[in-house]
């Protein structure tokens, strides 16, 4: 299976700044996304990084405050703009080998705002 | 929209304790299930991929079961020990080819020595 580097491992941010996590894999992967945890709720998909063209958003979620970079297919990265509190969550990248397949995560991203 | 829900959303046991918790999804369009370890300080772990209607996985102590007529699926853990003290999460992949797949809320299961 893929192996994925994310990084900042953690970090902590002062409120209205903007933080860039960054995922690489060892081997070109298609399907690649992003998924937050905020504190007792669920993994939630944010995006998934299309290479070569904008990233897809789901609902809840706008190019505005987490744009998405994916320059080739083993490279990606998220930005969270403008952060607040409520953005304090664990982010993580992962990769997908094909439909149906389990997904494959980075390590995370701790992010707490003061 | 697809909802996916586990329960108990944690539990405590002591060391040998076996377990069990619950995974429920639309029955409808079912295309799988995945289950996740997820470990403090460590990334997401998939634990199973379980597609067929009766399937049985197991791995050590940690076994699964996946009924998609009721749409639900168990994960039983035998003789509980610390280290398996994590997140198991449960997840439904999309069936187009998005890749993507909507997670449970997880149950946090504590093994105390």
């Amino acid at each position: 299976s893929a192996v994925i580097s994310q990084k900042p491992s953690r970090d902590i941010c002062q409120r209205g700044t903007s933080l860039t996590i960054q995922c690489q894999v060892d081997s070109q992967v298609t399907m690649m996304f992003w998924y937050r945890q905020q504190p007792g709720q669920s993994l939630t998909l944010i995006a998934t990084a299309n290479q070569g063209s904008e990233a897809t958003y789901e609902s809840g979620f706008v190019i505005d405050k987490f744009p998405i970079s994916r320059p080739n297919l083993t490279f990606s990265t998220l930005t969270v703009s403008n952060m607040s509190p409520e953005d304090s969550s664990i982010y993580l990248c992962s990769v997908v080998a094909g439909t149906g397949q389990p997904q494959h995560f980075g390590d995370g991203t701790r992010l707490s705002i003061l | 929209i697809l909802n996916v829900e586990q329960s108990p959303q944690s539990l405590h046991v002591q060391e040998g304790d076996s377990t069990n918790f619950t995974c429920s999804f639309p029955s409808s369009n079912f295309y799988a299930l995945h289950w996740y370890r997820w470990e403090t300080a460590k990334s997401p772990e998939a634990l199973f991929v379980m597609t067929l209607n009766g399937d049985e996985k197991k791995k050590g102590r940690i076994s699964a079961t996946l009924n998609t007529k009721e749409g639900y699926s168990y994960l039983y853990i035998k003789g509980s020990q610390p280290e398996d003290s994590a997140t198991y999460l449960c997840a439904s992949p999309d069936n187009t080819n998005a890749g993507k797949s909507t997670f449970g809320d997880g149950t946090t299961l504590t093994v105390k020595p």
